[in-house]
């Protein structure tokens, strides 16, 4: 059992490009999940998803994109990379969102540098 | 809306001497509260949680939260701290939303 598993690790972009930060999860969880962790800020959520077809907006959804096409799988996509992106990516899994306290399962996250 | 304030930024203890990272929340109603650790360049591991049930609340590694709702606090307690306990501690709290709502964190140093 894998748990939730994020590539690739480490990653510098240079200004304008593009990338797809992949996020796979293999506890047929419904929920899965997008945050960024900046020094000081904590994590905010980027993007989210209760089902596959399902996505909606976090907190700091602008710059990126997502889709959920499979129950396993939740990308995530810079669509022209900004310095102001560079940060730590987590992407997050749980259960069923209705039911309080679900243990929600992270990633090891993504180190995105952009130039 | 739901939130969470942790009260230090910085903790430093000896090995061996008492853990108190504090946590209070806000929350409209009966939150779900959890305390995540993150040691360096690694991603986040549960401590522990509060799920409306027993309001100590008993982790991994010897960590344990009270939630005490008159004080809408959630602190995070360990009684003797170890080296390997150095690193970043979120106390996050979630509501009947999908997001969970995360502190700014609290960096826990531990010296010999």
């Amino acid at each position: 059992n894998a748990g939730v598993t994020q590539t690739p690790k480490f990653q510098v972009l240079k200004t304008g490009q593009s990338m797809t930060l992949q996020c796979a999860q293999d506890m047929n969880h419904e929920y899965m999940s997008w945050y960024r962790q900046d020094p000081g800020m904590g994590l905010r959520l980027i993007h989210y998803s209760v089902g596959a077809g399902i996505t909606d907006q976090g907190e700091v959804p602008n710059g990126y994109n997502v889709s959920r096409s499979t129950t396993e799988d939740f990308p995530l996509r810079l669509l022209s990379a900004a310095p102001s992106q560079t940060s730590v990516y987590f992407c997050a899994s749980s259960l069923q969102t209705g039911i309080s306290g679900n243990t929600i399962y992270f990633g090891e996250g993504s180190w995105l540098t952009v130039v | 809306a739901q939130s969470v304030t942790q009260l230090d930024s910085h903790v430093s203890v000896s090995e061996g001497t008492p853990v108190l990272l504090r946590c209070n929340y806000s929350s409209s109603y009966s939150p779900s509260l959890f305390w995540y650790v993150q040691h360096p360049n690694k991603g986040l591991q549960l401590l522990l949680k509060y799920t409306s049930a027993a309001t100590l609340v008993k982790g991994i590694n010897g960590f344990e939260a009270e939630f005490k709702k008159s004080e809408t606090s959630f602190h995070l307690t360990k009684p003797s701290a170890h080296m390997s306990d150095a690193a970043e501690y979120f106390c996050v709290v979630k509501g009947a939303g999908y997001a969970l709502n995360f502190g700014k964190g609290t960096s826990l140093l531990v010296t010999p």
